[in-house]
């Protein structure tokens, strides 16, 4: 079984600059997660869905992050004018009914 | 206060040692994962255990949920053990949001 698949794995944009994060679950889970941990951090949550619904997303920065999952598969993470305090490592996990949560490897950002 | 405790925050050990980390929650928790992060890498499930005892190679869990308290035992370490473990509660009330620990820093010396 595949696992949570990411990508890019890495990116590095100049302050002011968009960038998306892709992100495909197992296939299955019903609830994806999308974590911003910086470097040294623990993960801190930005937002969450269950199927295409979002549940929580009173940690995303919502002026210049946004989310999207919209056949409650795949989701993409995106950050517009992007800014140097937003360097950090992103992850995706997933999960099925309140079950194991599994991640994914991570999309590393570099804001320069 | 902080909803979930680990203890310690670091511990240094000799290859071939036991660790013994612990996490302690303030809530009833439906769901119980311990993590493995190392340096610069991604969270890695290593068990999924809300009560009872729980083996995978030489990680066992314990949780005991009246107690509110789980441990992670690691038997026989390496020193490609060292990272961070992390443990991480679903409460029933948190509408399937991981709450986490601080994390326990380990590191395996050779």
């Amino acid at each position: 079984e595949a696992g949570v698949t990411q990508s890019p794995r890495y990116a590095v944009l100049q302050e002011g600059q968009a960038v998306s994060f892709w992100c495909d679950p197992i296939s299955g889970h019903d609830t994806l997660y999308w974590y911003q941990q910086p470097r040294d951090q623990g993960p801190q949550l930005l937002v969450y869905f269950r199927d295409e619904a979002v549940i929580d997303n009173s940690q995303l920065p919502s002026d210049r992050f946004s989310a999207v999952r919209p056949k409650g598969t795949n989701s993409t993470l995106k950050i517009q004018s992007a800014k140097q305090g937003d360097t950090a490592t992103y992850l995706c996990a997933s999960s099925f009914d309140r079950g194991e949560v599994f991640f994914g490897k991570g999309t590393r950002l570099t804001v320069v | 206060g902080q909803q979930v405790q680990q203890s310690p925050s670091s511990l240094v050990l000799q290859e071939g040692e036991n660790a013994e980390l612990q996490c302690n929650f303030s809530s009833t928790a439906t769901q119980l994962q311990w993590f493995y992060q190392s340096p610069g890498g991604s969270l890695v499930s290593l068990l999924s255990n809300p009560s009872g005892t729980k083996h995978t190679g030489r990680l066992t869990s314990t949780t005991v949920t009246k107690e509110r308290r789980s441990s992670l035992h690691i038997s026989s370490s390496q020193t490609t053990d060292s990272g961070t473990y992390l443990c991480a509660i679903d409460r029933l009330d948190s509408n399937y949001q991981l709450i986490w620990g601080s994390g326990t820093k380990l590191i395996i010396k050779p």
